[in-house]
């Protein structure tokens, strides 16, 4: 079965240092990993997308996130944090099989981590 | 180039009763998904379709279902409406960008309360 964690519920950083919102995931065969951002007032949002390639995925906003194939983990980054990044993150894995149907090709949301940027 | 709209933006329905939400996606994208947001479940997905055919799926019950339109605007519909249905219903559309990553906007979503 599939299943996301992310392992903090609230992540505080400065304005200007490098933030990291973590994620990990379960899943049998060769992983999509996704990215959302979820402003106040703002709507959802798609941030990045890895399906194979390079480990390190760019993004929009300039976040980019790595992915660590032996430890199951596609954590977020930024080098240099601003206050009007702080909202509500969500990392989402799909499994990638070879048919689509039934909860094959579902997409499993994380709880979400709430970032929040001080000045 | 107008971006995702959803219609209705506020629904109240009853315990029983059955809907149908709108998508129009961005003109040329030809994915539509939908996902619903709530309080205690979180978000969840429920269906993506591409050029009429539905690609994925996620674990909800046969009274969701959805379809993709030749103009690809989307619907979906609840049908046997429970107190639990109650939710932001959200709809993305998606297609590859200029630089070849996959771009993805979303709705504002239609806000569905079951009494």
């Amino acid at each position: 079965a599939q299943s996301v964690a992310q392992p903090e519920d609230q992540v505080n950083v400065a304005e200007g240092n490098p933030l990291t919102v973590k994620c990990t995931y379960s899943v049998s065969g060769n992983p999509y990993l996704f990215w959302y951002v979820q402003y106040p007032n703002r709507g959802l949002q798609f941030l990045l997308k890895y399906i194979t390639g390079d480990n390190l995925v760019k993004g929009s906003y300039g976040f980019e996130a790595e992915f660590n194939k032996s430890q199951t983990s596609f954590h977020l980054k930024k080098p240099s944090a601003l206050v009007s990044d702080s909202a509500l993150y969500f990392c989402a894995v799909r499994g990638l099989y070879r048919n689509y149907g039934g909860s094959q090709g579902n997409l499993i949301f994380g709880k979400g981590t709430k970032l929040s940027v001080k000045p | 180039k107008a971006g995702v709209t959803q219609t209705p933006r506020y629904l109240i329905k009853t315990r029983g009763q059955q809907v149908t939400l709108s998508c129009s996606p961005i003109s040329g994208h030809r994915s539509v998904s939908w996902y619903q947001q709530t309080p205690g479940q979180g978000l969840q997905f429920l269906f993506e379709y591409f050029s009429e055919t539905q690609r994925n799926k996620g674990n909800f019950p046969g009274r969701f279902s959805g379809r993709q339109f030749s103009n690809s605007r989307s619907e979906m519909n609840v049908s046997t409406l429970e107190l639990g249905d109650s939710a932001l219903y959200l709809c993305a559309s998606s297609a590859a960008g200029t630089s070849g990553r996959v771009e993805q906007f979303f709705g504002p979503g239609t806000r569905l309360t079951v009494l």
